[in-house]
């Protein structure tokens, strides 16, 4: 089956700084990259995805790009605030697959 | 109106109990899911329902059920519950594996 592992873990940014959170996937395959943000006691929601026919998705402040051939990508967010403050999975998925498959998370941590 | 909804948003039980929660969702979505988040975060899949079709994850003990009544339900039922049990269940749904999730609120049960 599909592995995702990401990184880092743990991410603290000054407001207005950007971050960036890596995610790899393990199955050639994989066709489909959303990326969700979960804040505190709430559920996860769908930030924006990608699939594996573009490179680089941009919605404002938030961009995702796709590496096929290094089986990577990327979530950025620009000019943080601190309402970007939150755990961000990263998900991979393939055409026929049963579910989305999900990184171990990445706590985002913004300082006003 | 809620587009996946759960019930309940917690729940404390005594070890050894069973327990039930539920899931709708009004999106017209063909599939359902049903995730395990652990105090660490991880977003763990237990089972996958589509059109009809159960998929189980082999690592889910069988005191876990599923069942679904129709397409737009998909509620889980927990026989002899053990401590390790205790965690937030969060069920979603989706057009297909292959597309973005919409996630319900989550059901934090801990039990004693």
């Amino acid at each position: 089956g599909e592995n995702v592992e990401q990184h880092p873990s743990t991410l603290s940014v000054q407001e207005g700084d950007s971050a960036v959170i890596k995610c790899t996937y393990s199955d050639s395959a994989s066709n489909y990259f959303p990326w969700y943000k979960q804040e505190l006691g709430k559920r996860p929601q769908l930030i924006i995805d990608i699939r594996s026919n573009v490179g680089e998705k941009k919605d404002q402040r938030i961009a995702v790009t796709l590496n096929k051939t290094a089986k990577h990508f990327s979530l950025h967010i620009t000019e943080t605030q601190p309402e970007d403050s939150a755990v961000y999975f990263c998900a991979a998925s393939r055409t026929g697959a049963n579910n989305l498959f999900f990184g171990t998370g990445t706590r985002l941590t913004v300082i006003p | 109106d809620t587009a996946v909804s759960q019930t309940p948003k917690y729940l404390v039980t005594q070890m050894g109990n069973d327990k039930s929660i539920k899931c709708e969702q009004n999106l017209g979505h063909d599939t359902m899911y049903w995730y395990k988040q652990d105090s660490k975060k991880f977003l763990k899949i237990m089972f996958s329902y589509n059109n009809k079709e159960l998929i189980i994850n082999e690592t889910v003990p069988n005191r876990f059920s599923p069942k679904s009544p129709d397409k737009a339900h998909l509620n889980l039922h927990i026989n002899s519950l053990e401590l390790g049990d205790s965690a937030v269940y969060f069920c979603a749904s989706s057009q297909g594996p292959n597309y973005g999730y919409t996630f319900g609120s989550g059901t934090r049960l801990t039990v004693v």
